[in-house]
């Protein structure tokens, strides 16, 4: 079974320009997270998705960020204009829509902001 | 919202002896518990889990106690080996409609001295 697949592997910007990263889940698995994990901490969730609807996007910084998941499998997600604070990994996970099951993470993007 | 506090955040141990790393949780309606292990460069592995119906499960090495009075779970490792080595992230999460998301605690670096 593939894995869930995230692309670039690492991102290096410079503060308040603009970067997309992709995610690709685990083929059946209705739900995808966005996390953010700063150095040092563990992943903070940024948004959920069922299907292609917006579950939770309460801790997501809409003025700077932006998730799609259009046809409910792959998703984006974009910082425009990025900040220093933002550097971090960005992890996304699939689950299947049974409660209580694990999450399955892909390998993450590492952004540096400059 | 849930809040997760891992303790200690870092653990040294030598080869073959025991490791516990300890999780308090404060949402009482958590009922989900899994443990992550996350290697350099990659992202976070469950490598065991624990729901709210029982208060201990074992999988070889490892083993997970769950405390729902105390709200509190721990991992522990027997016999520890150097491939033991990473980031271990306990989480919780409660019940929802959907899939739930899981809140994670900071984190706890183990490092296996041969």
């Amino acid at each position: 079974e593939a894995g869930v697949a995230q692309s670039p592997r690492y991102k290096i910007i410079e503060k308040r320009q603009s970067v997309a990263f992709w995610c690709n889940p685990i083929s059946g698995h209705a739900t995808l997270y966005w996390y953010q994990q700063i150095l040092g901490q563990g992943p903070k969730l940024l948004i959920q998705f069922q299907n292609n609807g917006v579950v939770d996007d309460s801790q997501l910084p809409k003025d700077r960020f932006s998730a799609e998941r259009l046809k409910g499998v792959d998703s984006t997600l974009k910082i425009q204009p990025a900040k220093l604070e933002d550097s971090a990994v960005y992890l996304c996970a699939s689950t299947t829509m049974t409660l209580n099951t694990e999450a399955f993470f892909g390998q993450g993007t590492r952004l540096t902001v400059v | 919202g849930e809040n997760v506090e891992q303790h200690p955040s870092t653990l040294s141990v030598q080869e073959g002896d025991s490791a516990v790393i300890k999780c308090t949780y404060s949402d009482s309606a958590s009922n989900y518990f899994p443990w992550y292990k996350q290697e350099l460069g990659k992202g976070p592995q469950l490598i065991i889990d624990i729901r709210s119906n029982v208060g201990e499960k074992k999988d070889q090495r490892i083993a997970v106690t769950l405390n729902k009075t105390a709200k509190h779970f721990s991992l522990h490792i027997t016999e520890t080996q150097p491939e033991d080595s990473a980031v271990y992230f306990c989480a919780a999460k409660r019940p929802s409609t959907n899939a739930g998301k899981s809140t994670f605690g900071d984190g706890t670096t183990l490092t296996v001295k041969p």
